[in-house]
């Protein structure tokens, strides 16, 4: 099983500012099956990049992804009031079939 | 645009078996090449995936709780299903269905689900 560990914990920003967030795999993501979500409460997780830097339907482009291997991130250029929530990282390989995994989160606050 | 809506019991006593329905709209659970999955998230924390069952029934379980997880397709009802045997007080979460190729691109909107006497 690969295990995702996202850092920091805890990232506290202001508005218009960059934030970069990190996910590290245990072992190498194979072909880049890397995604991140972010999440605000209440509410179900919501697709932002797959493939480690492809963006979903409808993402801004302030959202970007990148990396490989065992070393990814997810940069949000300039911080929207409505970028504040927690991101999620997932790696989704499956030949061979294997387990899916999530990053433990990284909550994007208002400093 | 497909839509998805979890559904079943709200509250579970210990030691029973968690059952909840995953409501396909807007498109056939049998077309395409997608994989079908539960996510859980207990409060205040993280994501766990739990499986996943693919458009040609091939299923694939989280190692943690591969022993008590059953997920299977009713095609003629466009739903899937979760079934989680033997839980505790440690299975109350919030259960997700959710659609994609991998990553999940459709959610649903969550279901609480509390195991309790």
């Amino acid at each position: 099983e690969i295990v995702l560990t996202q850092s920091p914990g805890t990232l506290s920003l202001s508005p218009g500012e960059r934030a970069t967030l990190s996910c590290r795999a245990s072992q190498s993501v194979s072909s880049s099956y890397l995604a991140w979500y972010q999440q605000k409460p209440g509410q179900a997780p919501r697709l932002l990049i797959y493939g480690a830097s492809s963006r979903a339907t409808g993402i801004p482009d302030r959202f970007s992804g990148s990396g490989s291997g065992t070393d990814f991130t997810l940069t949000i250029s300039r911080l929207e009031p409505e970028d504040f929530a927690v991101y999620y990282c997932q790696q989704y390989g499956s030949s061979p079939p294997r387990p899916w995994t999530f990053g433990q989160g990284t909550k994007v606050e208002i400093k | 645009q497909v839509q998805l809506q979890e559904s079943g019991p709200g509250l579970v006593k210990p030691s029973q078996t968690l059952s909840l329905t995953c409501t396909v709209s807007g498109g056939s659970i049998s077309s395409g090449s997608y994989y079908w999955s539960w996510i859980r998230q207990p409060a205040g924390k993280g994501l766990e995936w739990i499986g996943r069952i693919y458009t040609s029934g091939s299923t694939n379980y989280n190692p943690s709780l591969k022993s008590r997880v059953t997920i299977s397709v009713d095609t003629s009802k466009n739903q899937f299903s979760l079934k989680l045997s033997s839980v505790t007080a440690a299975d109350t979460a919030v259960y997700y269905c959710a659609r994609g190729v991998g990553y999940c691109s459709s959610w649903g909107q969550g279901t609480l689900v509390t195991v309790s006497s």
